[in-house]
């Protein structure tokens, strides 16, 4: 079946550092979208991405769709100490089903 | 004003009972979700419902069921309580669609359920 990976698990950063997590599928994605879960929190959506090789920002954050299709990213540039949580990478396999990648947990050190 | 509503917020019950958690969304959406969020944060979708309809169903133990009364609701009921079932639930919802995969998803605030 469809799996989604993740990495890294964790990464601690010291506040104004950048930030990459990569998210990696087993097949070929329609969609992909990713969600920011503070602790204690509940999964936010931030971003859905479509097209093969499609960047899209919002302030800090940027957000890279694969040209296969398999592949994504998240950049954080400098971050804040309100980025601290774990985001989750989510993938549709062209509606047959949508599985979460297992997500990377962010700290970040004031 | 809450988008989508669980209740309870928290559940501590015994091995072997039935419970409940009740899911409301006022957003008109289409397609409501229920997920799994393990001790490891993993999550996992159980089931979805489209307009009633079930249209996936994650090799869930039967013990669990998704009730919709209309679509605007999407209950789960467990029956016989195990100790592996303790997590967060998360109720979710999205538009919708020919695929309800390719629409944003939002989530409750979820349901922290403790097997003693």
């Amino acid at each position: 079946g469809q799996q989604v990976m993740q990495i890294p698990q964790y990464q601690h950063v010291q506040e104004g550092e950048d930030f990459t997590t990569y998210c990696n599928s087993s097949t070929t994605l329609s969609n992909i979208q990713w969600y920011k879960q503070r602790p204690g929190g509940h999964p936010v959506f931030l971003i859905q991405l479509v097209k093969s090789g499609e960047v899209k920002k919002q302030k800090r954050l940027t957000f890279q769709f694969g040209e296969a299709k398999k592949n994504s990213s998240l950049h954080i540039t400098a971050t804040q100490t309100t980025d601290v949580g774990t985001y989750f990478c989510a993938g549709d396999n062209y509606g047959q089903n949508f599985v979460f990648g297992p997500g990377t947990r962010l700290s970040v050190l004031p | 004003d809450t988008a989508v509503s669980q209740t309870p917020k928290y559940l501590v019950t015994q091995m072997g009972n039935d419970k409940s958690i009740k899911c409301e969304q006022n957003l008109g959406h289409d397609t409501m979700y229920w997920y799994k969020q393990d001790s490891k944060k993993f999550l996992k979708i159980m089931f979805s419902y489209n307009n009633k309809e079930l249209i996936i169903n994650e090799t869930v133990p039967n013990r669990f069921s998704p009730k919709s009364p209309d679509k605007a609701h999407l209950n789960l009921h467990i029956n016989s309580l195990e100790l592996g079932d303790s997590a967060v639930y998360f109720c979710a919802s999205s538009p919708g669609g020919w695929s309800a995969y390719n629409q944003p998803q939002h989530f409750g605030d979820g349901t922290r359920l403790s097997i003693l």
